[in-house]
């Protein structure tokens, strides 16, 4: 039962221009979301956030956009650097679950490749 | 600030041996969880520990078990090893709330044979 699922396992883009990396979600119990970006041989690093309250949060070349009742998150990066290649993955958790931990879902990844 | 450490960074096991894995979060961090990533599974939660206590597990057998220590390192074990618990195995530290960003050590390599 995969609650966050990236179906797009990679993704290739050309420098200069947007990557959108896409992720869905079936549980409506998440209200907190966020990507993670992971080199390899190292571990994901975070990279932004957004609360359920909002649909857009940016940061700099990085806009994560919420569509709840799609149940549907996506990451836009503009424009792509060729450094920005990684797999991408989104996590979702359930805040109301305060004393239940740090319980992130995680999707399944998608490989980004920025071509110069 | 040093960043999320974890030893070994390689490590090379039969079948049925055990083995523990070590976690030194960083400075200040309280909690700690750990994670399994397989090629085609992501990121698996396997569970988190906060003040020395395990707060929340995931769907994973009775053989993976974990503690924390009171400067809030923490070892997580892998009894009675299988081939399928082949994986990196990465270790996040935050602060304390569930909504706090979790930082990832670089993880141990865990391969079974």
């Amino acid at each position: 039962d995969q609650q966050v699922k990236q179906n797009s396992p990679s993704l290739s883009v050309q420098e200069g221009r947007i990557s959108i990396l896409n992720c869905d979600y079936t549980n409506s119990m998440f209200d907190y979301f966020l990507w993670y970006k992971k080199y390899p041989a190292e571990g994901p690093t975070f990279l932004i956030s957004i609360s359920s309250i909002k649909d857009k949060n940016e940061d700099g070349r990085f806009t994560v956009f919420l569509n709840k009742s799609a149940k549907h998150l996506s990451l836009h990066i503009v424009p792509s650097q060729p450094g920005d290649s990684a797999v991408y993955f989104c996590a979702a958790l359930a805040s109301g679950d305060y004393n239940q931990g740090g319980k992130l879902i995680f999707g399944q990844g998608t490989e980004l490749s920025v071509k110069p | 600030k040093a960043g999320v450490t974890q030893t070994p960074r390689y490590l090379i096991k039969t079948r049925g041996q055990q083995v523990t894995l070590s976690c030194s979060p960083i400075s200040g961090h309280r909690s700690v969880s750990w994670y399994q990533q397989t090629p085609g599974q992501g990121l698996q939660f396997l569970f988190e520990y906060f003040s020395e206590t395990q707060r929340n597990k995931g769907n994973f057998p009775g053989r993976f078990s974990g503690r924390q220590f009171s400067n809030s390192r923490s070892e997580m074990n892998v009894s009675t090893l299988e081939l399928g618990d082949s994986a990196l195995y990465l270790c996040a530290s935050s602060l304390a709330q569930l909504t706090d960003t979790q930082y990832f050590g670089p993880g141990t390599r865990l391969t079974v044979l």
